[in-house]
């Protein structure tokens, strides 16, 4: 398996437009979570599905983050409007199984908001 | 709530020991894990603890007390290519919840 798939690995955007980042879980995996990762603030988890199902969302900064998984081989986290505190490394990361200790993730996708 | 208490940078020379500690307060607990990321990297899957003890990879151990809600990495025989940063991470009702990590020096 190729492992978790995220793109874009970069994003440029300026303040106010839509971005819409994707992740391919590893199949079979049925647990998927988006985290975000500044110098400030660490690994925050935004929010994490199982079977397809969002879980919690109690991550997601404000309305303007939503999540969507419409399958078990794909999600999206979409920012609209983007801002620039919005700038920052996003991960998608997916595990075997609920309560399995193990994630595996994605390469990550750099964000920057101008 | 829940909170990860981990040192922000660890320096150690190459070929000693070093130890990085996590202590950590959740509403409930799995168990603790560890995860390393280098600059530019994905975080990645090193060990995990659901009781107490000692447990060991390679170079790599990991120690747990429920007790004390403390946990360590524990790194052997440092290598430069360990240097990376260091995440404490704890499964919390199904997600896994990370402290802010510890950035690992090593000097030649």
């Amino acid at each position: 398996d190729a492992g978790v798939i995220q793109s874009p690995r970069h994003e440029v955007t300026e303040m106010g437009q839509e971005v819409t980042l994707r992740c391919k879980p590893i199949s079979g995996h049925n647990s998927l979570f988006w985290y975000r990762q500044t110098m400030m603030r660490g690994l925050e988890l935004l929010i994490y599905f199982n079977n397809n199902v969002p879980i919690d969302d109690s991550g997601m900064p404000e309305d303007r983050f939503s999540a969507k998984m419409p399958n078990a081989s794909f999600s999206t986290l979409k920012i609209q409007p983007s801002e620039p505190r919005d700038s920052a490394v996003y991960f998608c990361a997916s595990s075997p199984r609920v309560g399995n200790t193990e994630a595996f993730f994605g390469q990550g996708t750099r964000l920057t908001v101008v | 709530g829940q909170s990860l208490e981990q040192p922000s940078e660890v320096t150690a020379v190459e070929g000693a020991i070093v130890q990085i500690n996590c202590t950590y307060q959740t509403s409930g607990f799995y168990g603790l894990s560890w995860y390393q990321q280098h600059d530019g990297g994905a975080p990645t899957f090193l060990s995990y603890n659901a009781l107490d003890g000692l447990e060991e990879t390679g170079r790599f151990s990991s120690f747990l007390s429920r007790s004390d809600s403390y946990g360590y990495l524990l790194l052997q025989e440092l290598q430069m290519k360990d240097s990376a940063s260091y995440f404490c991470a704890v499964l919390l009702d199904d997600k896994i919840i990370f402290g802010k990590g510890t950035r690992l020096h090593i000097l030649p």
